[in-house]
């Protein structure tokens, strides 16, 4: 399976944008990489996903570095109700299941 | 609105007494899995259901049986329950477009603890 890496943990202030960051060297040319939130006591939420171009949609910005070696996800404008574990994952093929094979994210903390 | 049901959302047992958690969603989805969360190990799948009466073994699937007998609904059964089943467990479905995933949603979790 492919990879990815993400750091464990990050602060940010309330109301100014979070760039989180992702690596996944190892990607394969049809991997989409996908991010899912959890928020505390809850299962984990789709934020975005993309494949090569960078994405948009209400909730975030995917951009997707040219190499697709590294990706970010942008929150345009935190707000106490973004803190959460984010998870980069790279999704995969395997006779027709597509599988989203999560590793431990990154803890995003808002601070008022 | 759509949303993946889960039921017990806790629920405590002993060792050996057999068990299900119910998952249902409403949004005529294809695809279903069952997750397991554990600290430091993030989410591993268990089974997954591809759809009516297929289903197939995830990375963990000892310990575990899944049925899909209806498409809204996947339980999750365990037979002879042991302590290192106890995790949070969630229940996830998705729409199948293209051959590629469609947005995973997931249920609001069981945690269960086995004695």
């Amino acid at each position: 399976d492919a990879k990815t890496t993400q750091p464990n943990s990050m602060e940010s202030n309330e109301e100014e944008p979070v760039h989180l960051p992702c690596n996944h060297s190892t990607i394969s040319g049809t991997d989409y990489i996908h991010w899912y939130r959890q928020l505390p006591s809850q299962g984990p939420e789709y934020v975005i996903h993309g494949l090569t171009s960078n994405v948009n949609n209400r909730m975030a910005s995917l951009a997707i570095a040219e190499d697709r070696k590294s990706s970010t996800l942008i929150l345009h404008r935190a707000t106490l109700r973004d803190a959460a574990v984010y998870y980069c994952i790279l999704s995969w093929t395997n006779f027709g299941n597509e599988k989203l094979t999560f590793g431990t994210g990154t803890r995003l903390t808002i601070i008022p | 609105e759509a949303q993946v049901t889960q039921n017990p959302r806790y629920l405590i047992t002993v060792t050996g007494k057999k068990l299900t958690v119910t998952c249902s969603q409403n949004m005529n989805h294809e695809y279903m899995s069952w997750y397991r969360q554990d600290p430091g190990l993030g989410l591993r799948q268990i089974y997954y259901s591809m759809n009516v009466e297929v289903t197939d073994k995830g990375d963990v699937p000892e310990g575990y049986k899944v049925s899909r007998k209806e498409k809204r609904n996947f339980p999750l059964i365990l037979e002879s329950p042991s302590p290192n089943q106890t995790s949070l467990y969630f229940c996830a479905s998705r729409g199948w477009t293209s051959g590629r995933t469609d947005t995973q949603y997931f249920g609001p979790g069981t945690r269960l603890t086995v004695l």
